[in-house]
């Protein structure tokens, strides 16, 4: 089926310390994983995004990994500050790119 | 701010009533998106629409409904037949290049309360 599943879906992790959220899909057509931040009470936004013609992509302190094989695709957060915490998505699109699809969120949160 | 806009940011409805969601483009884009969030989930994608006057069915969209007569406009109409409506709404919108890759964004959300 049409489905993107995200672990986990809620991570602490010490300030300073890094963060991994993971997301596999179904669909080996889909060519574009992108990853939101959502702030309590705000909307989603784009903080990175990776096509599939490249294996790694890198932005200050927030890269995301895709292995196509194994159909999955991570987002990596180093040097975690009290801003981090958040609600982070991952997303693939389907049915000939058309439709976007959302893992079910991790709830990231940084302890001082 | 990503030129998306929903109206209203909060909206009350008694049971067994219509109610209209609205979201209204000026990007110019061309595929607009429905996503119901509840309480500590994730975005579940009620309907979405590619280009003017065609819309598809999304993973839940039993109980509501979508009109695409122009390209800044896609309301979503939340009927009495959805059993469960309060939550919170997100409408999004995109550029289509025929390959998917572009970037959504997201309008700033309707909180819907049946009471």
């Amino acid at each position: 089926g049409e489905n993107v599943e995200q672990h986990p879906s809620t991570l602490s992790v010490q300030e300073g310390d890094s963060a991994v959220i993971k997301c596999t899909y179904s669909d080996s057509a889909s060519n574009y994983f992108p990853w939101y931040k959502q702030e309590l009470g705000k909307r989603p936004q784009l903080i990175i995004d990776i096509r599939s013609n490249v294996g790694e992509k890198k932005d200050q302190r927030i890269a995301v990994t895709l292995n196509k094989t194994a159909k999955h695709f991570s987002l990596h957060i180093t040097e975690t500050q009290p801003e981090d915490s958040a609600v982070y998505f991952c997303a693939a699109p389907y049915s000939s790119a058309s439709k976007i699809i959302f893992g079910s969120g991790t709830r990231l949160s940084i302890r001082p | 701010d990503g030129g998306i806009t929903q109206s209203p940011k909060y909206l009350f409805r008694k049971e067994g009533q219509n109610v209209t969601l609205s979201c209204e483009q000026n990007l110019n884009h061309d595929a607009m998106y429905w996503y119901r969030q509840d309480p500590g989930q994730g975005l579940r994608l009620i309907y979405y629409s590619q280009i003017v006057n065609d819309f598809q069915k999304g993973d839940i969209a039993e109980g509501y409904s979508v009109s695409r007569e122009k390209k800044e406009s896609f309301p979503l109409t939340v009927t009495s037949a959805q059993k469960n409506p309060t939550a919170f709404y997100l409408c999004a919108s995109r550029p289509w290049t025929g390959g998917g890759n572009t970037e959504a964004f997201f309008g700033q959300g309707t909180r819907l309360t049946v009471v």
